[in-house]
């Protein structure tokens, strides 16, 4: 059984402090890698593809992949309460397999 | 660009109607998904087209009838359905080949009375 594994939340932090999310996955033939946003009553937005190891950085986001442990994290700079969202994380090719989200809340 | 359209944004139906539900993208992406999603809960995949054939089926009911008339195009025929089916129901596309990123549509919520 496919999994990627996420912690739930709620992650709360600070306005303008780094948010860190992390998830795990089963599968190590997986190849690609996605951080999806998603506000509440809305769709999923992608917001970052990984497909290699080591860093990949886009404005304030950063994400981070590491096959061998099969650990992907993405980092929030600078985290605004628009940030505020459940972060889905999930791997996989032609079938992508979703974690179960994590609850980021941006505290003021 | 990278729109999905669905329409309805809402749908409401009896236990004994027939709908469907329209998708549809521009982008020329070749791979073209459905996902069921509850409350609180992940996208839950249910069909894959890819070049315009099913490629994916996640063992989903039958009363849920996909069809892909073109590429840019993507319907999910619903049937006889029950309550519990009610949720929103997610299209997504993907360029295809070995381009896996899926960008997702708003999505239809429909309630099953």
């Amino acid at each position: 059984q496919k999994e990627v594994e996420q912690n739930s939340g709620p992650l709360s932090v600070p306005e303008g402090a780094i948010a860190s999310l992390n998830c795990t996955y089963s599968d190590r033939g997986s190849q690609s890698f996605f951080w999806y946003r998603q506000y509440s009553g809305k769709s999923p937005e992608l917001i970052m593809s990984i497909y290699s190891n080591g860093d990949k950085e886009d404005g304030r986001f950063t994400a981070q992949l590491n096959k061998a442990s099969q650990y992907v994290s993405l980092l929030i700079r600078d985290s605004q309460p628009s940030d505020s969202a459940t972060y889905l994380c999930a791997a996989g090719d032609d079938k992508i397999i979703f974690g179960k989200g994590t609850r980021l809340h941006i505290l003021p | 660009d990278t729109e999905v359209t669905q329409t309805p944004k809402h749908l409401v139906m009896g236990m004994t109607n027939k709908k469907s539900l329209k998708c549809e993208q521009h982008m020329g992406h070749r791979a073209m998904y459905w996902y069921k999603q509850k409350a609180k809960k992940p996208p839950e995949l249910m069909f894959v087209y890819s070049y315009e054939k099913l490629s994916i089926n996640e063992s989903v009911p039958s009363r849920f009838s996909p069809e892909c008339p073109n590429s840019s195009l993507l319907n999910l025929h619903l049937h006889a359905l029950q309550p519990e089916d009610s949720a929103l129901y997610l299209c997504a596309s993907s360029h295809g080949g070995d381009s896996y990123e899926q960008y997702f549509g708003p999505g239809t919520r429909l309630t099953v009375t």
